[in-house]
């Protein structure tokens, strides 16, 4: 069965820092791997993902993620930290199956 | 090209109640899937309907259920509600399906509380 862990439930930054949200996963198969960021009493608004190719993937808002086959871990990643970018961030994969998401991430940035 | 739109956004409704939630996908978008967002069990795959035709579904109960349209908008419905039911309910569409690679787009999703 198709799996994705997020280890950290809360991530503090400061503002201007780099970030890493963290995300592992597991799958039968080469993964469809995605990012997603929620802010409050809003739906998911879509990142970035990783489908084939090359293993860092740029995507909205400066976030980029890097994907790792041999550690099947896929980091969210940005190189400065902005408070507006305090949200709850999901990672979710998929391979023959329906979204399986983790349990967020909530991002801190502090001014 | 709009997003995904779903209505109400809020509603609150009593136990034994059943309620029906209404979503369009993005124009061309012939998949639509729901997953039940709460804070014990996050982010929860309910069920997926492509070309009018339900593609998966999760581990519900019956009283939760679906459908799509010709025209590609999609509705679900839960009866008997329970206080359980109150979450946060997402409706998301892509072009071919949960499994394509094709980027899911969600809406801002329905806001259910069951008293």
């Amino acid at each position: 069965a198709q799996s994705v862990a997020q280890p950290e439930d809360q991530v503090n930054v400061a503002e201007g820092n780099p970030l890493t949200v963290k995300c592992t996963y597991s799958v039968s198969g080469n993964p469809y791997l995605f990012w997603y960021v929620q802010y409050p009493n809003r739906g998911l608004q879509f990142l970035l993902k990783y489908i084939t190719g090359d293993n860092l993937v740029k995507g909205s808002y400066g976030f980029e993620a890097e994907f790792n086959k041999s550690q099947t871990s896929f980091h969210l990643k940005k190189p400065s930290a902005l408070v507006s970018d305090s949200a709850l961030y999901f990672c979710a994969v998929t391979r023959g199956t329906p979204l399986v998401f983790g349990k967020g991430t909530r991002l801190s940035v502090i001014a | 090209k709009a997003g995904v739109t779903q209505t109400p956004r809020y509603l609150i409704k009593t136990r034994g109640q059943q309620v029906t939630l209404s979503c369009s996908p993005i124009s061309g978008h012939r998949s639509v899937s729901w997953y039940q967002q709460t804070p014990g069990q996050g982010l929860q795959f309910l069920f997926e309907y492509f070309s009018e035709t339900q593609r998966n579904k999760g581990n519900f109960p019956g009283r939760f259920s679906g459908r799509q349209f010709s025209n590609s908008r999609s509705e679900m419905n839960v009866s008997t509600l329970e206080l359980g039911d109150s979450a946060l309910y997402l409706c998301a569409s892509s072009m071919d399906g949960l499994n394509s690679g094709n980027t899911i787009y969600f809406g801002e999703g329905s806001w259910l509380t069951v008293v």
